[in-house]
Protein backbone atom coordinates (compact mmCIF):
# COMPACT_ATOMS: atom_id res chain seq x y z
CA UNK A 1 0.00 0.00 0.00
CA UNK A 2 1.10 3.51 -0.29
CA UNK A 3 0.83 6.39 2.43
CA UNK A 4 1.30 9.68 1.35
CA UNK A 5 1.10 12.82 4.03
CA UNK A 6 1.59 16.85 3.45
CA UNK A 7 -0.40 19.49 5.42
CA UNK A 8 -4.16 20.21 5.33
CA UNK A 9 -3.51 23.87 4.53
CA UNK A 10 -1.13 26.86 4.39
CA UNK A 11 -1.54 30.49 4.52
CA UNK A 12 1.21 32.54 2.93
CA UNK A 13 1.04 36.98 2.03
CA UNK A 14 2.05 38.12 -1.38
CA UNK A 15 5.28 38.48 -2.33
CA UNK A 16 6.67 36.00 0.41
CA UNK A 17 8.13 32.10 -0.61
CA UNK A 18 5.78 29.00 0.50
CA UNK A 19 7.40 25.27 0.97
CA UNK A 20 4.92 22.76 0.92
CA UNK A 21 6.21 19.13 2.17
CA UNK A 22 5.10 16.09 1.30
CA UNK A 23 6.11 12.49 2.62
CA UNK A 24 5.15 8.88 1.29
CA UNK A 25 5.78 5.41 1.89
CA UNK A 26 5.77 3.28 -1.42
CA UNK A 27 6.83 0.34 -3.04
CA UNK A 28 8.10 0.14 -6.72
CA UNK A 29 8.52 4.15 -6.52
CA UNK A 30 8.49 5.47 -9.98
CA UNK A 31 8.57 9.08 -9.80
CA UNK A 32 6.72 12.02 -7.99
CA UNK A 33 4.55 14.70 -9.29
CA UNK A 34 2.84 18.03 -7.94
CA UNK A 35 -0.38 19.22 -9.59
CA UNK A 36 -2.12 22.13 -8.83
CA UNK A 37 -6.36 22.33 -8.72
CA UNK A 38 -8.26 25.67 -8.41
CA UNK A 39 -11.48 25.21 -6.84
CA UNK A 40 -13.96 23.74 -9.14
CA UNK A 41 -11.14 23.21 -11.78
CA UNK A 42 -9.15 20.24 -13.36
CA UNK A 43 -5.47 19.26 -11.41
CA UNK A 44 -3.20 20.57 -13.81
CA UNK A 45 0.83 19.46 -13.76
CA UNK A 46 3.36 21.50 -12.14
CA UNK A 47 6.54 19.00 -11.65
CA UNK A 48 8.20 15.86 -11.58
CA UNK A 49 10.68 14.14 -10.15
CA UNK A 50 12.37 11.03 -10.25
CA UNK A 51 15.89 11.67 -9.04
CA UNK A 52 16.98 13.23 -5.78
CA UNK A 53 18.00 16.42 -5.74
CA UNK A 54 16.15 20.31 -7.33
CA UNK A 55 14.13 20.57 -10.40
CA UNK A 56 13.39 24.22 -11.17
CA UNK A 57 10.42 25.83 -13.35
CA UNK A 58 10.06 29.77 -13.02
CA UNK A 59 8.47 30.47 -9.49
CA UNK A 60 8.31 26.85 -8.83
CA UNK A 61 10.69 24.27 -7.77
CA UNK A 62 10.77 20.54 -6.40
CA UNK A 63 12.81 18.42 -4.42
CA UNK A 64 12.55 15.08 -4.45
CA UNK A 65 14.90 12.54 -1.53
CA UNK A 66 13.78 9.02 -2.61
CA UNK A 67 16.05 7.76 0.49
CA UNK A 68 13.58 9.95 2.74
CA UNK A 69 10.37 9.37 0.90
CA UNK A 70 10.40 13.27 1.15
CA UNK A 71 9.53 15.88 -1.06
CA UNK A 72 9.03 19.32 -1.54
CA UNK A 73 7.14 22.04 -3.75
CA UNK A 74 8.86 25.41 -3.26
CA UNK A 75 6.46 28.46 -4.65
CA UNK A 76 8.18 32.10 -5.19
CA UNK A 77 7.33 35.36 -5.02
CA UNK A 78 3.79 34.42 -4.47
CA UNK A 79 0.81 36.05 -6.24
CA UNK A 80 -2.76 35.78 -5.49
CA UNK A 81 -3.48 33.34 -8.22
CA UNK A 82 -1.49 31.33 -6.72
CA UNK A 83 -3.88 30.37 -4.14
CA UNK A 84 -5.35 26.66 -4.49
CA UNK A 85 -5.07 23.14 -3.42
CA UNK A 86 -1.56 21.29 -4.13
CA UNK A 87 -1.63 17.79 -4.59
CA UNK A 88 1.54 15.59 -4.47
CA UNK A 89 0.83 12.13 -5.83
CA UNK A 90 3.09 9.19 -6.15
CA UNK A 91 4.00 6.83 -9.52
CA UNK A 92 4.17 3.18 -8.93
CA UNK A 93 4.68 0.40 -10.97
CA UNK A 94 1.48 -1.42 -12.00
CA UNK A 95 -0.87 1.35 -11.42
CA UNK A 96 -2.05 4.52 -11.76
CA UNK A 97 -0.71 7.84 -9.65
CA UNK A 98 -1.89 7.56 -6.13
CA UNK A 99 -2.32 11.27 -4.11
CA UNK A 100 -2.24 12.51 -1.31
CA UNK A 101 -5.35 14.22 0.15
CA UNK A 102 -3.38 17.80 -0.94
CA UNK A 103 -2.61 21.32 0.87
CA UNK A 104 -4.74 24.26 0.02
CA UNK A 105 -3.05 27.19 0.17
CA UNK A 106 -3.82 30.81 0.98
CA UNK A 107 -2.57 33.84 -0.65
CA UNK A 108 -3.30 37.21 1.11
CA UNK A 109 -2.11 40.31 0.21
CA UNK B 1 -4.40 18.88 -30.17
CA UNK B 2 -7.39 18.38 -27.32
CA UNK B 3 -7.33 17.49 -24.04
CA UNK B 4 -8.79 15.03 -22.20
CA UNK B 5 -13.07 15.32 -22.81
CA UNK B 6 -15.17 14.59 -20.15
CA UNK B 7 -19.07 14.69 -20.56
CA UNK B 8 -21.64 15.55 -19.49
CA UNK B 9 -20.10 18.06 -16.92
CA UNK B 10 -22.89 18.19 -14.94
CA UNK B 11 -25.19 15.25 -14.64
CA UNK B 12 -28.18 14.79 -12.02
CA UNK B 13 -29.56 11.35 -11.09
CA UNK B 14 -32.16 10.00 -8.77
CA UNK B 15 -31.70 7.29 -6.10
CA UNK B 16 -31.78 3.90 -7.88
CA UNK B 17 -30.80 5.78 -11.27
CA UNK B 18 -27.64 4.62 -13.85
CA UNK B 19 -25.22 7.36 -14.50
CA UNK B 20 -22.82 7.01 -17.15
CA UNK B 21 -19.50 9.43 -17.20
CA UNK B 22 -17.48 9.24 -20.60
CA UNK B 23 -14.13 10.36 -21.04
CA UNK B 24 -12.37 10.79 -24.52
CA UNK B 25 -8.75 10.86 -23.55
CA UNK B 26 -6.11 13.04 -25.77
CA UNK B 27 -5.09 11.83 -29.06
CA UNK B 28 -2.17 9.26 -28.63
CA UNK B 29 -2.96 8.23 -25.34
CA UNK B 30 -3.87 4.87 -24.11
CA UNK B 31 -3.85 4.90 -20.04
CA UNK B 32 -7.27 6.03 -19.51
CA UNK B 33 -7.71 6.95 -15.22
CA UNK B 34 -10.34 7.25 -13.31
CA UNK B 35 -10.69 9.41 -9.88
CA UNK B 36 -13.38 10.75 -7.71
CA UNK B 37 -12.99 13.33 -5.39
CA UNK B 38 -15.35 15.01 -2.63
CA UNK B 39 -15.50 18.51 -1.66
CA UNK B 40 -12.43 19.35 0.57
CA UNK B 41 -10.83 15.95 0.18
CA UNK B 42 -7.89 15.23 -2.78
CA UNK B 43 -8.24 12.51 -5.44
CA UNK B 44 -8.75 9.08 -4.70
CA UNK B 45 -7.93 6.37 -7.42
CA UNK B 46 -10.69 4.35 -9.02
CA UNK B 47 -9.31 2.47 -11.91
CA UNK B 48 -6.69 1.87 -14.69
CA UNK B 49 -7.73 0.88 -17.82
CA UNK B 50 -5.81 0.48 -20.95
CA UNK B 51 -7.29 -0.43 -24.02
CA UNK B 52 -10.00 -2.97 -23.60
CA UNK B 53 -8.14 -3.96 -20.61
CA UNK B 54 -8.45 -3.00 -17.35
CA UNK B 55 -5.03 -2.71 -15.76
CA UNK B 56 -6.01 -2.10 -12.04
CA UNK B 57 -9.58 -1.67 -10.29
CA UNK B 58 -8.56 -1.99 -7.08
CA UNK B 59 -9.59 1.64 -5.89
CA UNK B 60 -13.53 0.74 -7.13
CA UNK B 61 -16.27 -0.24 -5.37
CA UNK B 62 -16.86 -4.14 -5.92
CA UNK B 63 -20.45 -3.55 -6.30
CA UNK B 64 -23.00 -0.82 -8.49
CA UNK B 65 -19.21 0.14 -10.61
CA UNK B 66 -17.57 -0.58 -13.49
CA UNK B 67 -15.61 0.61 -16.09
CA UNK B 68 -15.35 -0.15 -19.30
CA UNK B 69 -12.31 1.46 -22.95
CA UNK B 70 -13.31 -0.62 -25.77
CA UNK B 71 -11.13 -0.50 -28.51
CA UNK B 72 -13.41 2.36 -30.84
CA UNK B 73 -14.97 5.29 -28.60
CA UNK B 74 -14.43 6.66 -24.81
CA UNK B 75 -13.86 4.93 -21.71
CA UNK B 76 -17.04 4.68 -19.61
CA UNK B 77 -17.58 4.59 -15.86
CA UNK B 78 -21.23 3.38 -15.09
CA UNK B 79 -22.69 3.92 -11.73
CA UNK B 80 -25.98 1.41 -11.19
CA UNK B 81 -28.64 2.16 -9.26
CA UNK B 82 -27.16 5.45 -7.29
CA UNK B 83 -27.10 6.64 -4.17
CA UNK B 84 -26.94 9.99 -2.65
CA UNK B 85 -23.32 8.95 -1.58
CA UNK B 86 -21.95 8.55 -5.09
CA UNK B 87 -22.35 12.07 -5.05
CA UNK B 88 -18.97 13.51 -6.09
CA UNK B 89 -16.61 14.71 -9.03
CA UNK B 90 -15.61 12.35 -11.09
CA UNK B 91 -12.12 13.10 -13.03
CA UNK B 92 -10.77 11.08 -15.87
CA UNK B 93 -7.18 11.51 -16.83
CA UNK B 94 -5.24 9.97 -19.68
CA UNK B 95 -1.44 9.66 -20.22
CA UNK B 96 0.61 8.31 -22.79
CA UNK B 97 2.25 5.50 -21.37
CA UNK B 98 2.75 4.05 -17.39
CA UNK B 99 3.75 6.33 -14.73
CA UNK B 100 3.58 9.38 -17.37
CA UNK B 101 2.36 12.56 -16.38
CA UNK B 102 -1.11 12.18 -16.57
CA UNK B 103 -3.80 15.17 -17.82
CA UNK B 104 -7.02 15.68 -16.53
CA UNK B 105 -10.40 16.18 -18.00
CA UNK B 106 -12.55 19.14 -16.14
CA UNK B 107 -14.64 16.24 -14.31
CA UNK B 108 -18.11 15.19 -14.21
CA UNK B 109 -19.52 16.40 -11.46
CA UNK B 110 -22.31 13.88 -10.25
CA UNK B 111 -25.39 14.64 -8.26
CA UNK B 112 -27.85 12.33 -6.37
CA UNK B 113 -31.12 14.01 -5.27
Amino acid sequence: GQNIDQPTEMTATEGAIVQINCTYQTSGFNGLFWYQQHAGEAPTFLSYNVLDGLEEKGRFSSFLSRSKGYSYLLLKELQMKDSASYLCAVSQAGTALIFGKGTTLSVSS
Amino acid sequence: NAGVMQNPRHLVRRRGQEARLRCSPMKGHSHVYWYRQLPEEGLKFMVYLQKENIIDESGMPKERFSAEFPKEGPSILRIQQVVRGDSAAYFCASSPRESAEAFFGQGTRLTVV
